[in-house]
């Protein structure tokens, strides 16, 4: 079936460094999502995709739709202490699945 | 902002009891999604709904798990008896409609320990 490769499972990084995450996958999607987990809450959206090459910006985020829509991937820029938690990767079309996670830590 | 609402946020039970999860989706969503996410892992999909039809439940374990939206609109998700293996969060997301272009926003969560 559908799989969703993400990585890397963890980061630890200082304040202030730029973060870059990406996910891959085994089909060919039509959509790509990129949520934030905290502890104890659902999911939230960060950044939607929706056309091969497309690339999205939301503040200090940005987010790529790969070309061969087979892959995205997610930027951070300056991180700060609040971007602390794990980050998904989602995609498909009608039927959506989930990477396993990026871990980010903050060192202090 | 309109919300994905879910009851009840946590819930502790016995193993072998009956424990059911409650979701509203967004109004006007007519794709409606249940996933469980055991700790530390990302959410796995249990059962996806276009209005009141169920269009995949391929990964739900029917012996003990059910879930119905009988009027299109809220859900509910039911499992029993309840295994200790259960334990972690169920969530619910909504999507207006099933083609590319449409998000899916996710509730906040229920919780489930099973002990």
């Amino acid at each position: 079936g559908q799989q969703l490769n993400q990585s890397p499972q963890s980061m630890f990084i200082q304040e202030g460094e730029d973060v870059s995450m990406n996910c891959t996958s085994s089909s060919i999607f039509n959509t790509w999502l990129w949520y934030k987990q905290e502890p104890g809450e659902g999911p939230v959206l960060l950044i939607a995709l929706y056309k091969a090459g497309e690339l999205t910006s939301n503040g200090r985020l940005t987010a790529q739709f790969g070309i061969t829509r087979k892959d995205s991937f997610l930027n951070t820029s300056a991180s700060i202490p609040s971007d602390v938690g794990i980050y998904f990767c989602a995609g498909g079309d009608d039927k959506i699945i989930f990477g396993k996670g990026t871990r980010l830590h903050i060192l202090p | 902002e309109a919300e994905v609402a879910q009851s009840p946020r946590y819930k502790i039970t016995e193993k072998s009891q009956a424990v059911a999860f409650w979701c509203d989706p967004i109004s006007g969503h007519a794709t409606l999604y249940w996933y469980r996410q055991i700790l530390g892992q990302g959410p796995e999909l249990l059962v996806q709904f276009q209005d009141e039809s169920v269009v995949d439940d391929s990964q739900l374990p029917k012996d003990r798990f059910s879930a119905e939206r009988l009027k299109g609109v809220d859900s509910t998700l039911k499992i029993q008896p309840a295994e200790l293996g259960d334990s972690a969060m169920y969530l619910c997301a909504s999507r207006k409609g099933p083609t590319s272009g449409n998000t899916i926003y996710f509730g906040e969560g229920s919780w489930l320990t099973v002990v």
